[in-house]
């Protein structure tokens, strides 16, 4: 079974800073990774699939980048609405998901 | 509009039987897969089990294999789970969600809660 380790489990930041998510799994996924928001009461949201690719109607300030075992989703500059949960979802061998990473308001 | 609508919740006692549907709209449901997944209560997401357009292919978490069956019906654009032998660990909101490619999906339901209680 595919591992996937979401650091860190929390990050506090301002409106308007930049932030930085991490995924790393226990073997390549190669690109197969999406990100899902999730806020409370509400369903998970895809922002990114295939490790890069912004999901239809997401906004330009959330980007993915990476391959194989390392990714990172990036917001560059946090908005009101973004503070929720993120998972990362692999898709190289059935589709576990990471722990999450709440984005918490500083 | 995509529209995914899960139904059959409850509360059912251990080793216990439920079966969910998910009945969708907006989209030619025979052409997609479609995966359910669940949240247990203040936790993350799992991915329970994925079924292809035609139903040809079929897979599930180790955690629910042997217990539980995805099944479809194209005729009335719904998706079915089956679940058996049911145990406290079941206990979560499923979710029915459209994939996109495999388990990633990018249409979602809003969840419907199953507690296995006694």
């Amino acid at each position: 079974e595919i591992v996937l380790t979401q650091s860190p489990a929390t990050l506090s930041l301002s409106p308007g800073e930049r932030a930085t998510l991490s995924c790393r799994a226990s073997q390549s996924v190669s690109s197969y990774l999406a990100w899902y928001q999730q806020k409370p009461g509400q369903a998970p949201r895809l922002l990114i699939y295939d490790a890069s690719n912004r999901a239809t109607g997401i906004p330009a300030r959330f980007s993915g980048s990476g391959s194989g075992t390392d990714f990172t989703l990036t917001i560059s500059s946090l908005e009101p609405e973004d503070f929720a949960v993120y998972y990362c979802q692999q898709g190289r061998n059935w589709g576990t998901f990471g722990h999450g990473t709440k984005v918490e308001i500083k | 509009e995509v529209q995914l609508a899960e139904s059959g919740g409850g509360l059912v006692k251990p080793g216990g039987s439920l079966r969910l549907s998910c009945a969708a709209s907006g989209f030619t449901f025979s052409t997609y897969s479609m995966n359910w997944v669940r949240q247990a209560p203040g936790k993350g997401l799992e991915w329970v089990s994925i079924i292809s357009g035609s139903s040809a292919y079929i897979y599930y978490a180790d955690s629910v294999k042997g217990r539980f069956t995805i099944s479809r019906d194209n005729a009335k654009n719904s998706l079915y789970l089956q679940m058996n032998s049911l145990r406290a660990e079941d206990t979560a909101v499923y979710y029915c969600a459209r994939s996109m490619v495999g388990p990633t999906s990018d249409y979602w339901g809003q969840g419907t809660l199953v507690t296995v209680s006694s």
